[in-house]
């Protein structure tokens, strides 16, 4: 599966918009871009997926670029609960459904 | 729907002992992951099964660690014996399928002392 680079932290205010980068460079033509989030002392938790369409949700937007080369996590009105480590994950069939995760971004939302 | 459930949800140990780590899916989910996450570092897969069958178990380390899912329903993760780097948060997920999200349980925390 293709690897992912995303920064390691992010800082938004309460109330904005948080908009996570996530680069996938070298992603192929069948693999899906994922994101979860971790807040601290819980388990990964699913947010949103998509192929090559942008996606929404209750949680969050996902754009992904038309050479599908990244992607950006959208949260339209961040609140402090929000306060996590998102990763992005890019999972294809050769993967037989496993999720490798990276580092992540820290995102921290100020009051 | 109920969520993946583990228990427990804490446990310390002292090296060379053993300790085991038990797992419940979302109902009706055939696909089960075990993961071990080390404080700082995101998840890495131990292994996973597809009913009670193992799929993919290239980063268990099986001179210690081995797993199980009778029935292809609950599972066990167990370690014997532990060591010091062997102190993570170990989270079992579960999928309805392949193409499907993972949900995650909240996991273990296993301190070895």
């Amino acid at each position: 599966d293709a690897k992912t680079t995303q920064p390691p932290s992010m800082d938004c205010a309460e109330g904005r918009a948080a908009n996570l980068p996530c680069n996938h460079s070298t992603i192929s033509g069948n693999e899906y871009v994922y994101w979860y989030r971790q807040i601290h002392s819980q388990g990964p938790q699913y947010i949103i997926h998509g192929l090559k369409n942008n996606e929404t949700n209750e949680m969050a937007s996902l754009i992904i670029t038309e050479d599908r080369k990244s992607s950006t996590l959208i949260l339209p009105h961040a609140t402090l609960r929000d306060t996590a480590v998102y990763y992005c994950i890019v999972r294809g069939e050769s993967s037989y459904g496993k999720l490798t995760f990276g580092q992540g971004t820290i995102l921290t939302v100020h009051p | 729907e109920a969520g993946v459930a583990q228990s427990p949800r804490y446990k310390i140990i002292e090296k060379r002992q053993s300790v085991a780590f038990w797992c419940n899916p979302i109902s009706g989910h055939a696909t089960l992951y075990w993961y071990q996450q080390i404080l700082g570092q995101g998840p890495k897969l131990l292994i996973q099964f597809q009913n009670n069958g193992v799929v993919d178990d290239s980063q268990l380390p099986k001179d210690r660690f081995s797993a199980e899912r009778l029935k292809g329903v609950d599972s066990t993760l167990k370690i014997q014996p532990a060591k010091l780097e062997d102190s993570a948060v170990y989270l079992c997920a579960s999928s309805f399928s392949y193409n499907s999200p993972l949900h995650f349980g909240n996991g273990t925390r296993l301190t070895v002392t």
